[in-house]
């Protein structure tokens, strides 16, 4: 089964700062990897994914992630972030077959210190 | 509309009655896919349509809860004599249904059910 783990529940940063959200998957197969973000009453917003090819892979807001296979993360980066970035950032797996469902990673909570 | 629309934005309902939750997806978008998102937890996945067709439902908790998409667009979750544990956001997202796999799943604000 597949399955994701997000580490950190709460991150605080400074505007300004550079961001590291991790995540580490477990997938019997090549994943199909995804960053989307929530905001308080909102649904979730794509930030990038990862099918296949490059391994390093840049979205939208200036956010980028690193498909890393030995070491089963997809890493979120950010060079410097910005008070809006304030939301909650989740990390999803799908499979290739089944229609890609996705599971979820509990979310990490960013907070961002002016 | 063109992103994912999910009615009604909230909804509170007494313990025993009967919800439903409706979801228009992207037009065009063949796939549907409901998910269950409880208070400081990522989405869970309930279940999944290739057009009219419930594909996996493997994710339903029990036989309280089910779904149709009738005409392969508009889809309805409804939840049989709610329960306090059922109290979640429901998340619907749709993706165009490519056969090679490589589909984006776009997501609605979700219904907020509250069960008294």
């Amino acid at each position: 089964a597949q399955s994701v783990t997000q580490p950190d529940i709460h991150i605080t940063v400074s505007e300004g700062a550079s961001l590291e959200l991790r995540c580490n998957y477990s997938y019997g197969a090549t994943p199909y990897l995804f960053w989307y973000v929530q905001s308080p009453g909102q649904g979730l917003q794509l930030l990038l994914k990862y099918f296949s090819g490059d391994t390093l892979v840049q979205g939208i807001k200036g956010f980028e992630a690193e498909f890393k296979r030995s070491q089963s993360s997809f890493n979120l980066r950010k060079p410097s972030v910005h008070w809006s970035d304030a939301a909650e950032y989740f990390c999803a797996v799908g499979a290739a077959g089944g229609g890609n469902k996705l599971t979820f990673g509990t979310g990490t909570q960013l907070k961002v210190e002016l | 509309g063109a992103g994912v629309s999910q009615t009604p934005s909230n909804k509170v309902t007494e313990k025993g009655k009967y919800v439903e939750l409706r979801c228009d997806p992207i037009s065009g978008h063949t796939a549907l896919y409901w998910y269950r998102q409880s208070l400081g937890q990522g989405p869970e996945f309930l279940i999944y349509f290739q057009g009219t067709g419930a594909a996996d439902d493997s994710g339903l908790p029990n036989d309280r809860f089910f779904a149709v998409r009738p005409e392969g667009s508009v889809s309805t979750l409804k939840i049989q004599r709610t329960e306090r544990g059922d109290s979640a956001v429901y998340l619907c997202a749709s993706s165009l249904g490519r056969r090679g796999g490589e589909n984006i799943q776009y997501f609605g604000a979700g219904t907020r059910l509250s069960v008294l």
